[in-house]
């Protein structure tokens, strides 16, 4: 079946703008996490959804950030203003129950 | 603060050896144990899953975990170049359906 997927590939924008990533989880997934990769590092966890909430969001770097996820199924970051630190990898992952199935993730680059 | 280390390598093993990463996490509570590999430039992908103590083996792969001395290890069984890559630990959080991932070790397999 289908994967994660998510969009753009990549994206270079100029410092000051805002941007939006998305994400559609693999269907019949209820829970869904965005997470950060800068480049040589690990995975730092931004936000989680159970359904449309979110329990945990104590990943977000700034009230730059934020995210939502709507009908249970696909998932926007936002990032407002954004700063050149924020360029990173962008991973989105869902899962049923523990094990996370991770997308291609979005290259964002801030010039 | 929920933890999980890794050594971060590089980690070099000659072809057709074992390679063995090993990881400690720190919330006693966790039961639930994976093990991701994620090559240069891509996202993680779930190579191996673990819940009970002692160990657990699929094709080249073996997943040991120890809850009592709180480690989980990974050993590659006859290396391959394209084993060559970095791994990722993720253990649960009690209670919570997310995963904190160690930092990753850099395998090298030379041929």
């Amino acid at each position: 079946g289908a994967g994660v997927s998510q969009s753009p590939s990549n994206k270079v924008t100029e410092k000051g703008k805002d941007v939006e990533l998305r994400c559609d989880p693999i269907s019949g997934h209820t829970a869904l996490y965005w997470y950060r990769q800068s480049l040589g590092q690990g995975l730092e966890f931004l936000i989680y959804f159970q359904g449309n909430s979110a329990p945990d969001k104590s990943g977000l770097p700034s009230d730059r950030f934020s995210a939502e996820r709507t009908g249970g199924s696909v998932s926007t970051l936002t990032i407002q203003r954004t700063q050149q630190e924020d360029s990173a990898v962008y991973l989105c992952a869902s899962s049923f129950s523990e094990t996370q199935y991770f997308g291609p993730g979005t290259r964002l680059l801030v010039l | 603060q929920k933890e999980v280390e890794q050594n971060s390598g590089p980690l070099s093993v000659p072809e057709g050896a074992i390679a063995s990463l090993n990881c400690t996490y720190s919330d006693r509570g966790s039961q639930s144990f994976f093990w991701y590999r994620q090559y240069s430039g891509k996202s993680p992908e779930l190579i191996m899953s673990i819940y009970s103590n002692g160990d657990k083996e699929d094709g080249r792969f073996t997943a040991q975990l120890n809850k009592a001395s709180q480690y989980v290890s990974l050993l590659i069984r006859d290396s391959q170049p394209s084993d060559s890559a970095t791994y990722l630990c993720a253990v649960n959080e009690e209670g919570a359906q997310k995963l904190v991932f160690g930092q990753g070790t850099r395998l090298t397999i030379n041929p």
